[in-house]
């Protein structure tokens, strides 16, 4: 697998491989965040979320975690397929808040 | 259950013109948020609305933007006079109450 621990706007992996994705979010005082997919020509497509009373949280093949101490967020990928190949936005939510504060996106290649 | 409808999916305006861009959220949903995007960048939100009211437009700009969710129809992101500047994606999330925001496929505008 592949991981990086500052965040980078590309990230290139082989199918197969397990990729993880950082973002640095902004404001301590967020409770919410939720991980987007980005393809080309098309809107954010929700992935996955987690809110700031839990450190891990796993759906299928992904898996969010979430470090309050350094403000940062992470995204598992495992088995990454070649249809994972897209931007990867992460987002962040105040209490009581209502807009998303999107982070800077990290462009995921995935190679046969 | 349709997802979020955005139109035009492409819109193209010459300087000086008025684009109208058009949301119907998922069904049940009655938040609704605009945000935009520029080439290589992350969304930015511009506006939050409820049925006939406007919760939050802070990152609206001031002149030529407005945004309104009628009782019936869509909401219509309008913009007045436009600027090359003004050429980027605009999406259109929904959400229910407390729920995740659900993005639409975007309006990608054009000013020539």
């Amino acid at each position: 697998g592949e991981s990086v621990g500052l965040h980078l706007p590309t990230l290139s992996v082989q199918e197969g491989d397990n990729s993880i994705i950082n973002c640095a979010y902004s404001n301590s005082a967020s409770d919410y965040f939720i991980w987007y997919k980005q393809e080309s020509g098309k809107g954010p497509q929700f992935i996955i979320d987690i809110r700031s009373n839990m450190d891990k949280r796993q759906g299928q093949r992904v898996t969010v975690l979430l470090n309050k101490t350094v403000k940062h967020l992470s995204l598992q990928i495992a088995a990454t397929q070649p249809g994972d190949s897209a931007v990867y936005f992460c987002a962040e939510s105040l209490p009581g808040g209502t807009a998303l504060i999107f982070g800077k996106g990290t462009t995921l290649s995935v190679s046969s | 259950n349709a997802g979020v409808m955005q139109n035009p999916r492409h819109l193209v305006r010459r300087r000086g013109q008025e684009a109208r861009l058009r949301c119907s959220p998922m069904k049940g949903h009655s938040h609704v948020y605009w945000y935009r995007q520029l080439p290589e960048e992350g969304l930015k939100f511009m506006v939050y609305l409820q049925k006939e009211n406007i919760i939050d437009e802070s990152g609206m700009p001031k002149e030529r933007f407005s945004a309104e969710f009628p009782k019936e129809g869509p909401s219509i992101l309008r913009i007045q006079q436009v600027v090359r500047g003004d050429s980027a994606a605009y999406f259109c999330a929904s959400q229910a109450l407390g729920e995740t925001q659900y993005f639409g496929p975007g309006t990608r505008l054009l000013v020539l």
